[in-house]
């Protein structure tokens, strides 16, 4: 079983829809859950973290934290074009230093 | 968010040079920083953690003698590809998290990226 998971993709959706992207982790003691946007043949951008459990917004932007299901999500409210990327999701263990990155999930926005 | 730079951007060499990349944490201090490489539509790989003022930690499968890692500041990690081959030809991305006294070090920042061509 990976660390992390994702699926693949790609995941389409219209423009104006609500995105929703899913991420579940393997590790019960982890701490820390991350978003990364990757454009192609750009690096990672973070955009959203998220410690607790429960529902934190950031603009059109909304990551859910469930660790009893040990599940982490992204929605993404109104999606635009712009939003077609590749989504990582990152799990840092309680205690440990690195991240562990899901494969990523596609996301494809059509007009 | 943090700024992390890195340089070069791109990079083309000839197989048996070496190559260094700068990576450098602009407005916070990083006492750690994360090599990754990735190459193309995969995921990306964790080549090693930087630590400042001492040796890095390679992941399995990395070997550390074509891949230096120094550390020599709070701001600055640099990844020299030694004896480059085509095959090292990737995307090579750093990485750091905001340490700055009194920060509480969570979110990790990536830099840009080098894309490197070995011919």
């Amino acid at each position: 079983q990976k660390e992390v998971e994702q699926n693949s993709g790609p995941l389409s959706v219209p423009e104006g829809a609500i995105a929703s992207l899913n991420c579940t982790y393997s590790d019960r003691v982890s701490q820390s859950f991350f978003w990364y946007r990757q454009y192609s043949g750009k690096s990672p951008e973070l955009i959203m973290s998220i410690y607790s459990n429960g529902d934190k917004e950031d603009g059109r932007f909304t990551a859910q934290l469930n660790k009893a299901s040990q599940y982490v999500s992204l929605l993404i409210r109104d999606s635009q074009p712009s939003d077609s990327a590749t989504y990582l999701c990152a799990v840092k263990p309680g205690g440990g230093n690195k991240l562990t990155f899901g494969t990523g999930t596609q996301l494809k926005v059509e007009l | 968010g943090a700024v992390v730079s890195q340089h070069p951007s791109r990079v083309i060499c000839k197989s048996g040079t070496s190559v260094k990349i700068e990576c450098r944490s602009l407005d916070f201090q990083a006492t750690t920083m994360f090599w990754y490489r990735q190459f193309p539509k995969q995921s990306l790989m964790l080549m090693a953690t930087s630590n400042e003022g001492s040796k890095a930690t390679y992941e399995q499968g990395v070997e550390k003698d074509k891949f230096l890692i120094n550390h020599a500041s709070l701001t600055l990690s640099t990844l020299t590809v030694t004896s480059a081959h085509p095959e090292d030809s990737s995307f090579y991305i750093c990485s750091a998290r905001d340490q700055s006294p009194g920060r509480i070090a969570r979110a990790q920042y990536f830099g840009p990226g080098t894309r490197l061509l070995v011919l």
